[in-house]
């Protein structure tokens, strides 16, 4: 079966740096997404990543390793705003997006 | 461009009965998707549909069903409602091809009573 893995929630203090991995087993890829979602809100794009490397968007950045079916979001310069669910979604060989069940990030002053 | 448009955005239904939500996409995207959302479930894919097409299908029993029209606007129907059908419905819009990222609408929240 298909299947995304990822922390059901993670603490970080304002200022700092937190890493958030995903793991996948799907089948095929066409690549891998992460959303951000605020408390009662619509998930909002965040990342694509289709190839491996690093790809940096201003305080966040997103990794992807093919090879070993993983992803990270790394989010830079914490700020209490980024209190959210972030979900890691894979495409896979259907085009159909597999959906993790979201990680909880909490900042704390 | 406007944003995805979900209407109604709250419904309280019974048991039993039917319910249908709407979903207007962003100007140019022929792809919509539908995810339910639920607390301890995360986002679950119903299905998604591209010019008028059902192009992918989620597990979800056959009382939940969809359409597309010309303009890309989707319909979702749910029909004999049950208390475990209470969440989010959220619909998506994207491209349908490169690149893929979805946009979400604000979501509808059905509470069946």
């Amino acid at each position: 079966g298909q299947n995304i893995d990822q922390p059901t929630e993670m603490t970080a203090t304002e200022g700092a740096i937190v890493q958030i991995n995903c793991t996948y087993q799907t089948s095929g890829f066409n690549g891998l997404f992460w959303y951000q979602q605020h408390a009662g809100e619509a998930p909002t794009f965040l990342s694509y990543n289709v190839l491996d490397g690093l790809e940096e968007k201003g305080r966040f950045s997103s990794f992807l390793s093919r090879s070993k079916g993983y992803s990270y979001l790394l989010l830079k310069e914490l700020q209490m705003k980024d209190s959210a669910s972030y979900l890691c979604a894979v495409m896979d060989s259907n085009y159909q997006l597999i959906w993790g069940a979201g990680t909880k990030l909490i900042i704390k002053p | 461009k406007a944003g995805v448009t979900q209407t109604p955005r709250y419904l309280i239904k019974t048991r039993g009965q039917q319910v249908t939500l709407s979903c207007s996409p962003i100007s140019g995207h022929r792809s919509v998707s539908w995810y339910q959302q639920t607390p301890g479930q995360g986002l679950q894919f119903l299905f998604e549909y591209f010019s008028e097409t059902q192009r992918n299908k989620g597990n979800f029993p056959g009382r939940f069903s969809g359409r597309q029209f010309s303009n890309s606007r989707s319909e979702m129907n749910v029909s004999t409602l049950e208390l475990g059908d209470s969440a989010l419905y959220l619909c998506a819009s994207s491209q349908g091809q490169e690149p893929y990222e979805q946009y979400f609408g604000p979501g509808t929240r059905l509470t069946v009573t």
